[in-house]
């Protein structure tokens, strides 16, 4: 079944470390994006990819970058520098880019601090 | 700047009751997009319904049903006879940049619990 992958589940930060999360997609999707959401709160989108070697910042970027080095693989570092970085990560991909394309989601990374 | 407004933040209904959301949204544009999702437990988002701003038409899905009114800026939803299975966080979302996707704002979610 064609969908997308999101790892680890839970992931749990040091003081001072960089974590990765990890996002994979079988759907051919040219378009790729990161959402942070926050209890309570709407998504709010940290980066997005449109194509291959390609990303830009999105709303709140600062303390994350990503990489988009394959078609189906679009992982988020989130460094030392986000301090406040106990959220739920959301990968979501559509086809391309234009507007009003549905976005197709993972299943989501909850990270923590310890 | 665009914005979503989801007022009620948790709805609880019993089984086999209707139950609608709301969903106020503010934009500049002519030309938009709105969605609604649902995510599940189970954490992912689930698309439901796309409708542009040109297509004022009430759509019917099964259970589910939208209602679009322009001169409100509203795109509400309703279950009819509601489920178990219908528990979930709902979101509605637009999106108006023409050029990209990217743009999409989502409102705050509304966590609806139904009983059984």
């Amino acid at each position: 079944d064609g969908g997308i992958t999101q790892s680890p589940k839970y992931l749990f930060r040091k003081e001072g470390q960089n974590v990765t999360l990890s996002c994979e997609q079988n759907l051919n999707h040219d378009a790729m994006y990161w959402y942070r959401q926050d209890p309570g709160q709407g998504l709010r989108l940290i980066y997005y990819s449109q194509i291959v070697n390609d990303f830009q910042k999105g709303d709140i970027a600062e303390g994350y970058s990503v990489s988009r080095e394959k078609k189906e693989s679009f992982p988020l570092t989130v460094t030392s520098a986000q301090k406040n970085p106990t959220a739920f990560y959301l990968c979501a991909s559509s086809i391309d880019d234009r507007e009003g394309e549905k976005l197709f989601f993972g299943s989501g990374t909850q990270l923590s601090v310890l | 700047a665009q914005k979503v407004t989801q007022a009620q933040t948790e709805i609880s209904v019993v089984e086999k009751e209707d139950v609608t959301l709301d969903c106020v949204y503010e934009t500049r544009d002519t030309t938009y997009y709105l969605f609604w999702y649902k995510q599940p437990p189970s954490g992912e988002l689930v698309f439901l319904i796309r409708r542009n701003s040109f297509d004022e038409q009430n759509e019917i899905s099964g259970r589910y049903s939208w209602n679009f009114q322009k001169s409100t800026s509203s795109f509400n939803f309703t279950i009819t006879a509601s489920q178990v299975v219908d528990s979930a966080v709902y979101f509605c979302a637009l999106s108006e940049d023409m050029y990209n996707n990217n743009d999409m704002r989502f409102g705050a979610g509304t966590r609806l619990t139904v009983k059984p």
